[in-house]
């Protein structure tokens, strides 16, 4: 059983674009979180979503947002797509307490040409 | 001072070799800590959270030193399947977030040759 998945795993498309990532957990888990790994493979927190409430880190262009249907997942949605933003997306879950560890999906590749 | 730093890295050691990093932290007020392994095009992966007394699970002992602000990871007796890189992190508190936020170092790769 897949703890925490994420679709697509790769995702190429073009400037300009409007794309989703999709994040499903099914551990129970009352946070969720979408991270970006960079081409120097630094992991950065972007956006954890907890009983409803968003915290967002404040260097996220306003271009992503996050869409959460109900606990157990946690959409990503990228408007006007830019080189930059290629990267590794990990979406990842948790328990509520701060000890609890992060269980990551296995990443979606976009690549923005 | 930068929020979790860690060995730059790369390391290069035999098999059998025994192998040790260093990830020092800004706040003094975190709480959780925890070393993960990402192997290359993987997600990161637990490898062990970081007790107060130290713990260690097989091969591996993390330890932790508050005074100092540091944690540590021992690997004894390295394994080709080892080679990852090591990522340390942090329950720290982010002030733009308002709130505490596990945070990643940027990592130490680690390779073990035959």
């Amino acid at each position: 059983d897949t703890a925490v998945s994420q679709t697509p795993k790769y995702l190429v498309t073009q400037m300009g674009n409007d794309k989703s990532i999709k994040c499903e957990q099914n551990l129970g888990h009352d946070t969720m979180y979408w991270y970006k790994q960079d081409s120097k493979k630094f992991l950065k927190i972007m956006f954890s979503y907890n009983n409803k409430e968003l915290i967002i880190n404040e260097t996220v262009p306003n271009r992503f947002s996050p869409k959460s249907p109900d606990k157990a997942h946690l959409n990503l949605h990228i408007n006007s797509l830019e080189l930059g933003d290629s990267a590794v997306y990990f979406c990842a879950s948790s328990g509520s307490r701060s000890y609890s560890p992060l269980h990551f999906g296995n990443g979606t590749r976009l690549t923005v040409t | 001072r930068k929020e979790v730093e860690q060995d730059p890295g790369p390391f290069n050691v035999p098999e059998g070799a025994t192998v040790a990093f260093n990830c020092t932290y800004s706040n003094s007020a975190s709480q959780s800590f925890f070393w993960y392994r990402q192997d290359c095009r993987k997600e990161p992966k637990l490898l062990m959270s970081v007790y107060s007394s130290g713990n260690e699970d097989g091969r591996f002992t993390a330890q932790l030193n508050r005074a100092s602000q540091y944690i540590s990871l021992l690997i004894r007796d390295s394994k080709l399947s080892d080679s990852a890189t090591y990522l340390c992190v942090v329950n720290m508190w982010s002030s733009g977030a308002g709130s505490y936020q596990l945070t990643f170092g940027k990592g130490t790769k680690l390779s073990v040759i035959p």
